[in-house]
C-alpha cells in the first residue's frame, strides 16, 4: 500500500525556519512518472500549493511565486523521501502542511501537519 | 494565476437527492487540467475526479464530473451519509495550481 508519513515539529517562532519530511512507502522519490508536492491550508488562504520536485534523469523543482527565495523543496533518496524549508515565517504561515503525490492532480495525500508560528 | 470561484458555498440536502456543485474559472481551463476532491473534517483531500470527467481509483459510480473551458461541475448523483462533506475543485496551468474555496454539502 502506497503511504507518504509526514514529521516535524507543529511549533515554529517567528523568523525561524519551518522544516518537514515526508516519507515514501510503496513507490519511490526517484520514480521518472511521479512528482512530489507540498501543500498547505488554512482558514485565511484556502488550499494553497507551495512547491514540488521530481527526477526526470536529473531533478527539478517549481516553487509558488509567492514564496520563491523562501522555500526549498529536497529530495533525499537514500531514505526516499522528500522535505520542505520554508525560512523566516511569520504567524501568516501557520497553517495544516500536506505532502502529495502527483503531476497535474493529486491522487496520494499525507495525513497533514499542523504548523503553528508563534512565540 | 487562475482563480476558481465555487458555487453554492453550502449546499443543503437530504440524503438520496442529486448535488450539483459549480467551479468557474477566470479564464480557460484545459479539461485535462481540472480535478475535484472531497475533504472531511480532520482529514487530507482525496482525490475523486481528474481531466474534469474522470473517475479515480476506487471513486464511485454516484460522482461524476463534467464541462469544459470556464464553466465545470461535479455530479454526485443519490447523496449518501459519507458525500456529506466539502469539495475543492482545482486546476493546473503553467506550473501554477490554484484550487477553489470548497463547497460544503451538509444534510438538510
Amino acid at each position: 500500500q502506497i503511504q507518504l508519513q509526514q514529521s516535524g515539529p507543529g511549533l515554529v517562532k517567528p523568523s525561524q525556519t519551518l522544516s518537514l519530511t515526508c516519507a515514501i512507502s510503496g513507490d519511490s522519490v526517484s520514480s521518472n512518472t511521479a512528482a512530489w508536492n507540498w501543500i498547505r491550508q488554512s482558514p485565511s488562504r484556502g488550499l494553497e500549493w507551495l512547491g514540488r520536485t521530481y527526477y526526470r534523469s536529473k531533478w527539478f523543482y517549481d516553487y509558488a511565486v509567492s514564496l520563491r527565495g523562501r522555500i526549498t523543496v529536497n529530495a533525499d533518496t537514500s531514505k526516499n523521501q522528500f522535505s520542505l524549508q520554508l525560512n523566516s515565517v511569520t504567524p501568516e504561515d501557520t497553517a495544516v502542511y500536506y505532502c502529495a503525490r502527483g503531476g497535474v492532480s493529486f491522487d496520494l495525500w499525507g495525513r497533514g501537519t499542523l504548523v503553528t508560528v508563534s512565540s | 494565476e487562475v482563480v476558481l470561484t465555487q458555487s453554492p458555498g453550502t449546499l443543503s440536502l437530504s440524503p438520496g437527492e442529486r448535488a450539483t456543485l459549480s467551479c468557474r474559472a477566470s479564464q480557460s481551463v484545459s479539461s485535462s487540467h481540472l480535478a475535484w476532491y472531497q475533504q472531511k473534517p480532520g482529514q487530507a483531500p482525496r482525490l475523486l475526479i481528474y481531466a474534469a470527467s474522470s473517475r479515480a481509483a476506487g471513486i464511485t459510480d454516484r460522482f461524476s464530473g463534467s464541462g469544459s473551458e470556464t464553466d465545470f461541475t461535479l455530479t454526485i448523483s443519490r447523496l449518501e451519509p459519507e458525500d456529506f462533506a466539502v469539495y475543492y475543485c482545482q486546476q493546473y496551468g503553467s506550473s501554477l495550481w490554484t484550487f477553489g474555496q470548497g463547497t460544503r454539502v451538509e444534510i438538510k
